[in-house]
C-alpha cells in the first residue's frame, strides 16, 4: 500500500522555527510536495522536491532524502497566520499524488 | 488571471441520489484532478482529466465519474450516494498532466443524509 506518516499536531510560538516531518512508503516515487490548508479551505502549494536536498522559498524550506524515504518542511519566523494544516504528498506516478493525513500547526503568541 | 472555481459551495443530498459538482480550471491549465477530503484527513485522489480524457484514477468505484470539456472545465458525478460520500470535494488544475504543482479550488462540501 501507499502511506505517508506525519505528526498529527505541532505547537510553536510566534517567531520560532518549526519542522514538520514526513516519512513515506510508496510503490513508486517521483518527488514530495507540501501543501498548506487553512480550516477546510483550498490547499495551497508550498514546495516540491524532485531531488534530494533542500529547497528554500522565503520563510519556508523543504528537504528530501530518497534513501531514507523522508522529508520535512521547515517554517522559520513563525507568524500567527501560519496556523493551519500542512500536508506532505508523494508523487507516485507522473499523474497521481498521494497525501499524508496532515499536521495541524498551532502558533501561539 | 482567474483562479480555480468550484460550484456549488455546499450541497445536501439524501442517500441514493445523484450529484454533479463543477470546476473551472485556472486560465491556461489543461489538466484537472479531483480529490475527496473527509474530515480530519488528507485529500484522496479520485481521478484526473487531461485534454478531455481520463488520465489516471484512484481507488474509487465506478459510480464516481467525470467529464472534461473543451474549455478544460470539469464535472464530477457521483451516483447512488452513500453516507460515507459526505466530504469536501476539491478540484485542482495544473499546466500539464504532471501533478508536481497543482492549484486547488475552494471545494464543494457535500453532506449526504
Amino acid at each position: 500500500g501507499q502511506s505517508l506518516e506525519q505528526p498529527s499536531e505541532v505547537t510553536a510560538v510566534e517567531g520560532a522555527i518549526v519542522q514538520i516531518n514526513c516519512t513515506y512508503q510508496t510503490s513508486g516515487f517521483y518527488g514530495l510536495s507540501w501543501y498548506q490548508q487553512h480550516d477546510g479551505g483550498a490547499p495551497t502549494f508550498l514546495s516540491y522536491n524532485g531531488l534530494d536536498g533542500l529547497e528554500e522559498t522565503g520563510r519556508f524550506s523543504s528537504f528530501l532524502s530518497r534513501s531514507d524515504s523522508y522529508g520535512y518542511l521547515l517554517l522559520q519566523e513563525l507568524q500567527m497566520k501560519d496556523s493551519a494544516s500542512y500536508f506532505c504528498a508523494a508523487l507516485i506516478s507522473t499523474n497521481k499524488l498521494i497525501f499524508g493525513t496532515g499536521t495541524l500547526l498551532a502558533v501561539q503568541p | 488571471e482567474t483562479g480555480v472555481t468550484q460550484s456549488p459551495t455546499h450541497l445536501i443530498k439524501t442517500r441514493g441520489q445523484q450529484v454533479t459538482l463543477r470546476c473551472s480550471s485556472q486560465s491556461g491549465h489543461n489538466t484537472v484532478s479531483w480529490y475527496q477530503q473527509a474530515l480530519g484527513q488528507g485529500p484522496q485522489f479520485i481521478f484526473q482529466y487531461y485534454r478531455e480524457e481520463e488520465n489516471g484514477r484512484g481507488n474509487f468505484p465506478p459510480r464516481f465519474s467525470g467529464l472534461q470539456f473543451p474549455n478544460y472545465s470539469s464535472e464530477l458525478n457521483v451516483n447512488a450516494l452513500e453516507l460515507d460520500d459526505s466530504a469536501l470535494y476539491l478540484c485542482a488544475s495544473s499546466l500539464t498532466s504532471s501533478q508536481e504543482t497543482q492549484y486547488f479550488g475552494p471545494g464543494t462540501r457535500l453532506l449526504v443524509l
